[in-house]
């Protein structure tokens, strides 16, 4: 059974860091791309960064570029977000994803976690 | 970044079809093939349920269609029922600084 089990969400203040992890089960994790996509509560997704399999290539959004990092330890199955300069709009819930079939389709989610930004 | 463009909310009776759309730009949803579409339940995850225009999932219902002109993408749902009521959202790659782009989401209400 595939499985992607975020962790490392909470509170934080402006202008502080946080590094969310994804740990991952199931499927061979250094196969597929994977993604971080970002939901303030009750309002849409947001795409947030993606990752190649074995981490040549990485791309972020340009609401993030500068402060995210997204990187990946395949050894270890996992996924991290790095996020440094925290904004209060950057308070969401977390998603990684597993991207199949190519171009950004995510066939399996976590369940995400909860990222606060305030003083 | 400036989301893909969809209606706000659509609602239909149960038995009925229903169309979302997606708009977008020739920077994305008109030049790729690469349109995803995703149902998401309150409090849970959201679901693949198209990718690449046309494609379904294994898993997902052949009641899911999607479909692609121009710069305008679109999810049809027929033969609508209770537990198709949830909110949909579209994604496409996208040239230039940002990859990918998600939609302003859909909220599907089954009357």
């Amino acid at each position: 059974e595939v499985r992607l089990v975020e962790s490392g969400g909470g509170l934080v203040q402006p202008g502080g860091s946080l590094r969310l992890s994804c740990a991952a089960s199931g499927f061979n994790f250094g196969a597929y791309w994977m993604t971080w996509v970002r939901q303030v509560p009750g309002k849409g997704l947001e795409w947030v960064a993606n990752i190649k399999e074995d981490e040549s290539e990485m791309s972020s959004a340009e609401s993030v570029q500068g402060r995210f990092t997204i990187s990946r330890d395949n050894a270890k199955n996992s996924l991290y977000l790095q996020m440094n300069s925290l904004r209060a709009e950057d308070t969401a819930v977390y998603y990684c994803a597993r991207d199949s079939y190519g171009w950004g389709s995510h066939d399996y989610w976590g369940q995400g976690t909860l990222v606060t930004v305030s003083s | 970044q400036s989301a893909l463009t969809q209606p706000a909310s659509v609602s239909e009776s149960p038995g009925q079809s229903i169309t979302i759309s997606c708009s977008g730009t020739s920077r994305d949803i008109g030049g790729y093939n690469s349109v995803s579409w995703y149902q998401q339940h309150p409090g849970k995850a959201p679901r693949l349920m198209i990718y690449q225009v046309s494609n379904r999932p294994s898993g997902v219902s052949n009641r899911f269609s999607g479909s692609k002109s121009g710069n305008t993408a679109s999810l049809s749902i027929s033969g609508l029922q209770a537990e198709d009521e949830a909110d949909y959202y579209c994604s496409s790659y996208r040239r230039g600084s940002t990859s990918y782009v998600f939609g302003t989401g859909t909220k599907v209400t089954v009357l």
